[in-house]
């Protein structure tokens, strides 16, 4: 089955800075989602992004399915992005099925 | 527009007992996929239903969970005879079309006692 990889495992900032996240995946995809599980544990979509670029406040996404790679970057980071991010696949033949990366926990430090 | 609602938020049971967690997906969407977070791992894949027909339940284990979308009322995850292995939060979500955004419930933790 596809394979979905995130790097890194784990980040600290401190608040301010900006970071990138990376997600690899082994084989074509029909859908591309990026969560932050907060600290409470509830997931927030972030980005519905198969393909392209797409932007929200201080958080954009880049996805390059003919590279099978998508990044997320958070600028200006705060307190509150602390948690861990996810990104999630769906390939060309599962249909529905999101297959989850281990994710990047993030920390923002004050 | 109300979102994924799931409820117990929290249910403890006792080794041997039965866990029924309920989902009700957003305002007309008619797909729910249920995910399973084992502590210390990511989110898992378990099953996928439309209403009255589970389309994809390749994640389930084999015995003692089961799942439901019935054509009235919410979805139901259902684990019989419940071990500590199955302590979990488990997540639902619902789209509106097969290929589109997912949008998830804020979980049920199950702690197995």
């Amino acid at each position: 089955g596809i394979q979905v990889e995130q790097s890194p495992p784990d980040l600290i900032l401190q608040e301010g800075a900006n970071s990138t996240l990376r997600c690899n995946f082994s084989d074509s995809v029909n859908n591309l989602q990026w969560f932050h599980q907060n600290p409470w544990g509830q997931l927030i979509n972030l980005f519905y992004i198969p393909s392209g670029t797409k932007q929200n406040g201080r958080l954009s996404a880049t996805t390059v399915a003919t590279e099978r790679y998508s990044l997320l970057y958070i600028s200006s980071s705060q307190t509150t992005d602390s948690g861990v991010y996810f990104c999630a696949v769906e390939a060309d033949n599962q249909g529905g099925k999101l297959i989850f990366g281990q994710g990047t926990e993030l920390s923002v430090k004050p | 527009n109300a979102g994924v609602m799931q409820n117990p938020r929290h249910l403890v049971r006792r080794r041997g007992q039965e866990a029924r967690l309920r989902c009700s997906p957003m305002k007309g969407h008619s797909h729910v996929y249920w995910y399973r977070q084992l502590p210390e791992e990511g989110l898992k894949f378990m099953v996928y239903l439309q209403k009255e027909n589970i389309i994809d339940e390749s994640g389930m284990p084999k015995e003692r969970f089961s799942a439901e979308f019935p054509k009235e009322g919410p979805s139901i995850l259902r684990i019989q005879q419940v071990v500590r292995g199955d302590s979990a939060a488990y997540f639902c979500a619902s789209s509106d079309f097969r290929t589109d955004t997912q949008y998830f419930g804020p979980g049920t933790r199950l702690t197995v006692l």
